[in-house]
């Protein structure tokens, strides 16, 4: 059974670094092929694709957010980290990690998504 | 980057209507789409990838059809926990893009 589960910083100041946990079980990182990726949704809005990081450790980011993004992953640990540099509050939303399905483009399994608020 | 535009918005319904959503590409993505139905405070569930196929345990009243920049969500008989905001998503190259959502309200 997969299962993903962010966690990080209910509250952010703004010009601060965002940096969210991934911790997944069901499937390994080192498996060829695998996946996980991050999606952000801001309050009443739609989803939007922030990031994705392969098992060969390829790494994808949204182009209008490349040079604020790291994730990378520790495979011993079964966890992916996203940092996001530079918060404003138009970075506010919840945050989602998720599973990317085998040899498709797009995400089967979900965490529950964590809550981030920008604000001095 | 592609972008994928949803209509309608929103759409009021009744239970045992049928539902129509459409979704368009910017761009040919031949039928790397998914679709994912979110409820409120929920993460969102994939429905159909790959522009037709059904996700395991998903209901057969959901179907998805198209390809290359039109592509479709048919609900066949709407019940009551349809009532959500349905998104379509483009894999096709990256960065991966979402539609604006279409929410399903009562009417």
């Amino acid at each position: 059974q997969i299962t993903l589960k962010e966690s990080g910083p209910a509250l952010v100041r703004p010009t601060q670094t965002l940096t969210l946990t991934c911790t997944f079980s069901g499937f390994s990182l080192n498996t060829p092929g695998v996946g996980v990726g991050w999606i952000r949704q801001p309050p009443g809005k739609a989803l939007e694709w922030l990031a994705l990081i392969f098992s060969g450790d390829d790494k994808r980011y949204s182009p209008s957010l490349r040079s604020r993004l790291t994730i990378t992953k520790d495979t011993s640990k079964n966890e992916v980290v996203l940092r996001m540099t530079n918060m404003g509050p138009g970075d506010t939303g919840t945050y989602f990690c998720a599973h990317r399905m085998f040899r498709e483009s797009l995400f089967d399994y979900w965490g529950l998504g964590t809550l981030v608020t920008v604000s001095s | 980057d592609i972008q994928m535009t949803q209509s309608p918005s929103s759409v009021s319904a009744s239970v045992g209507d049928r539902v129509t959503i459409s979704c368009r590409a910017s761009q040919a993505i031949s039928t790397w789409l998914a679709w994912y139905q979110q409820k409120p405070g929920k993460a969102p569930q994939v429905l159909i990838y790959a522009a037709s196929h059904l996700q395991s345990g998903v209901s057969s009243r959901f179907r998805g059809s198209g390809s290359g920049t039109h592509f479709t969500l048919t609900i066949s008989s709407l019940q009551p926990e349809d009532f959500a905001t349905y998104y379509c998503q483009q894999g096709d190259s990256f960065p991966w893009t979402f539609g604006q959502g279409t929410k399903v309200e009562i009417k």
